[in-house]
């Protein structure tokens, strides 16, 4: 079952415009964060925020914002006023700890939304 | 940029051929994890590294392996390569590596194409 889910395969939007990008997740672990990347045509994964499964709290970093609402097993990102340098493609992903103290810090990803910023 | 460098930047191979992927992780750092990542898709999770020592591993055959080197860095390599193999493979560098909390900082990729 995939643990991360991003059903917006691609999203397009004229520059100024809100655009909010969909993640859910499932998982059975009580501990686990969640992250987002975004991957720019250069193939590189930037890191854009972490929240831990503790933390309900939406957060605002500039024109970006993210809600977390665990009731529904989601973590949406907005942006605000888009740019075309938005453009790229935005990754969800869900990290576990796993039980008897054993732990990995592994990614799962889910299959990215490709994010397109018109002039 | 996250300071984790990869090696080479793109590579051609024939099938059945090896490879070895080079990475240097962020100073400080001392996991490093490796993702697969096919055309159109979310990295897959391939192994990870701490203190020299595999700590996990996705669902990928033994003719993917791995070395991690006293200064953090690793190497990942194929063996027996087939076509399917061709994607993009991402280094990521964390601190820790015993708890999720740690965020993964990645690489650009390197680029391999299996002919």
């Amino acid at each position: 079952a995939q643990k991360v889910t991003q059903a917006q395969t691609e999203i397009s939007v004229v520059e100024k415009e809100d655009v909010t990008l969909d993640c859910v997740y499932e998982t059975r672990d009580t501990t686990y964060y969640l992250f987002w990347y975004k991957q720019p045509p250069s193939g590189e994964l930037v890191f854009l925020i972490r929240r831990n499964s503790f933390d309900e709290q939406n957060e605002i970093s500039g024109r970006y914002s993210w809600n977390f609402q665990k009731s529904t097993s989601s973590f949406n990102f907005t942006i605000t006023a888009s740019q075309v340098v938005d453009s790229a493609v935005y990754f969800c992903a869900l990290s576990e700890r796993k039980d008897r103290g054993s732990t990995l810090g592994r990614l799962y990803f889910g299959r990215g939304t490709q994010l397109t910023v018109w002039p | 940029e996250t300071g984790v460098t990869q090696s080479p930047t793109h590579l051609i191979k024939t099938r059945g051929q090896q490879v070895t992927l080079r990475c240097s992780s962020q100073s400080g750092h001392n996991t490093v994890s490796w993702y697969q990542q096919a055309l159109g898709q979310g990295p897959q999770f391939i192994f990870q590294y701490y203190r020299e020592e595999e700590n996990g591993r996705g669902n990928f055959p033994p003719r993917f392996s791995g070395l991690q080197f006293p200064n953090y860095s690793s190497e990942l390599n194929v063996n027996a390569l087939e076509l399917d193999d061709s994607a993009l493979y991402l280094c990521a560098s964390s601190v820790g590596g015993t708890t999720p909390t740690d965020t993964q900082y990645f690489g650009p990729g390197t680029r391999l194409t299996v002919l």
